[in-house]
């Protein structure tokens, strides 16, 4: 069974530009959830989507927004960029929500705002 | 609000000793526990997933324990090797579904 798959892995991007990250969840997993990983801050949690909803959201700013769609693939948005947004964004997909089961990880896509 | 603190924040060892990580957490009111690894520039990689109502949890050389009412768990390697060399993280999920990650531990096998 494929694991969870990220595109693109690298990206570089201008202040101010907007970005979308995209995850492919493990077949038959029904939610993804989206991390931040930096040196500074680790790993922080940004939100969870659940049959095509946002079940839980982490203390990050409007600029950051996600979807799900039917087929449970999801995908991350942040627009205005900023410097500090440079970060390693990691998606995690579960069978059933995240509170009772297992979460696997992606490679992650490493975004580098200039 | 969840702490969750991991201890130390770097081990070295030789290979073939048996060693302990550890997390602590403020704040008893989980779901889970979850510890990870994470090899340089990649994802996290699950190892043992501890749900509030399990004491431990084991796979092969793998041992996870769980004490909530003390906010402590502890992940065992048993007969460390060098492929074991990576960071591991601890990760808790809250009964609101906030999920808090430690630090890591950076864990260096050598040869």
């Amino acid at each position: 069974k494929a694991g969870v798959t990220q595109t693109p892995r690298y990206l570089i991007k201008t202040r101010g530009q907007q970005v979308t990250l995209s995850c492919s969840p493990i077949s038959g997993h029904r939610s993804v959830s989206w991390y931040q990983q930096t040196p500074g801050q680790g790993l922080q949690f940004l939100f969870e989507y659940f049959s095509e909803t946002q079940r839980n959201k982490g203390n990050f700013p409007g600029r950051f927004s996600g979807r799900q769609f039917s087929n449970s693939r999801s995908e991350m948005n942040v627009s205005t960029l900023e410097l500090g947004d440079s970060a390693l964004y990691l998606c995690a997909s579960s069978l059933e929500q995240r509170s009772y089961n297992e979460q696997f990880f992606g490679p992650g896509t490493r975004l580098t705002v200039l | 609000k969840q702490e969750v603190t991991q201890i130390p924040a770097a081990l070295s060892v030789p290979e073939g000793e048996n060693l302990v990580l550890n997390c602590s957490f403020t704040d008893s009111a989980i779901y889970n526990l979850q510890w990870f690894r994470q090899d340089p520039g990649k994802g996290l990689t699950s190892l043992l997933l501890i749900q509030s109502s399990q004491r431990e949890q084991t796979s092969g050389r793998l041992n996870a324990s769980l004490d909530k009412s003390s906010g402590r768990s502890t992940l065992y390697i048993a007969a460390s090797q060098p492929g074991d060399s990576a960071t591991y993280l601890c990760a808790v999920l809250n009964n609101n579904n906030d999920m808090r990650f430690g630090a890591g531990t950076r864990l260096t096998v050598k040869p």
